[in-house]
């Protein structure tokens, strides 16, 4: 069984540019989140899909950032404009019940 | 808020040696606890859980008990390895009664080991 798949795995953008990150998650898993880990400090929850819907959008950080995931399969987050302060890791985690599967992370890079 | 605090790293440590890794956490109601291990170029992997009090969860020689006591799930091996240097971190969810709900996570702590 594939696991959760993430991508790009890197990316480096200037600030004020657009970045899309996109997250695969277990087949058949409703859950969805998004994490971030910023400059080594503990990660942080963004926002949880059950399959298409938002079930809890309260970690966004600002309008900035927006999350989708259209017919409850993969989810795209889309940073635009991008700041400094954007740079870090982004996780994406899927479930069935309690227990979350993680992907790699992607890791950004805003110069 | 919910919150999660770990012992403060880089933790370095010889074979064999004893570890703990400290967590306390501060929630509401009964929530779920869970240790998370990130090894080098690799993603987060769930290490253990516990679900209620005085569960103990155990996986690849790493334990932890869920004391509600002292809000606590310190992570103990009793002799580590040169493969056990990751970045481990504490996590909490379900508290306030929901469920499948969002992690929340300590800062992580380094672990080296050293031959």
């Amino acid at each position: 069984e594939a696991g959760v798949t993430q991508f790009p795995s890197h990316s480096v953008i200037e600030k004020g540019q657009t970045v899309t990150l996109r997250c695969d998650p277990i087949s058949g898993h409703d859950n969805l989140y998004w994490y971030r880990r910023v400059m080594g400090k503990e990660i942080k929850f963004l926002l949880h899909f059950v399959k298409e819907s938002k079930q809890d959008e309260s970690g966004m950080p600002n309008n900035r950032f927006l999350a989708e995931r259209t017919g409850g399969t993969y989810s795209t987050l889309k940073v635009q404009p991008a700041e400094l302060e954007d740079s870090g890791v982004y996780f994406c985690a899927s479930s069935l019940g309690p227990e979350q599967y993680f992907g790699p992370g992607t890791r950004l890079t805003v110069t | 808020g919910d919150s999660v605090t770990q012992m403060e790293g880089p933790v370095t440590l010889s074979e064999e040696a004893f570890l703990t890794i400290n967590c306390t956490y501060t929630a509401t109601g009964y929530p779920s606890l869970f240790w998370y291990v990130q090894y080098p170029g690799e993603g987060l992997q769930l290490l253990l859980k516990a679900t209620k009090a005085d569960d103990k969860g155990s996986n690849k020689g790493f334990e932890a008990t869920y004391r509600k006591e002292t809000t606590s799930f310190h992570l103990e091996k009793g002799s580590v390895q040169v493969s056990d240097s990751a970045v481990y971190f504490c996590a909490l969810s379900g508290a306030g009664g929901t469920s499948y709900g969002k992690l929340t996570f300590g800062q992580g702590t380094i672990l080296t080991v050293h031959p």
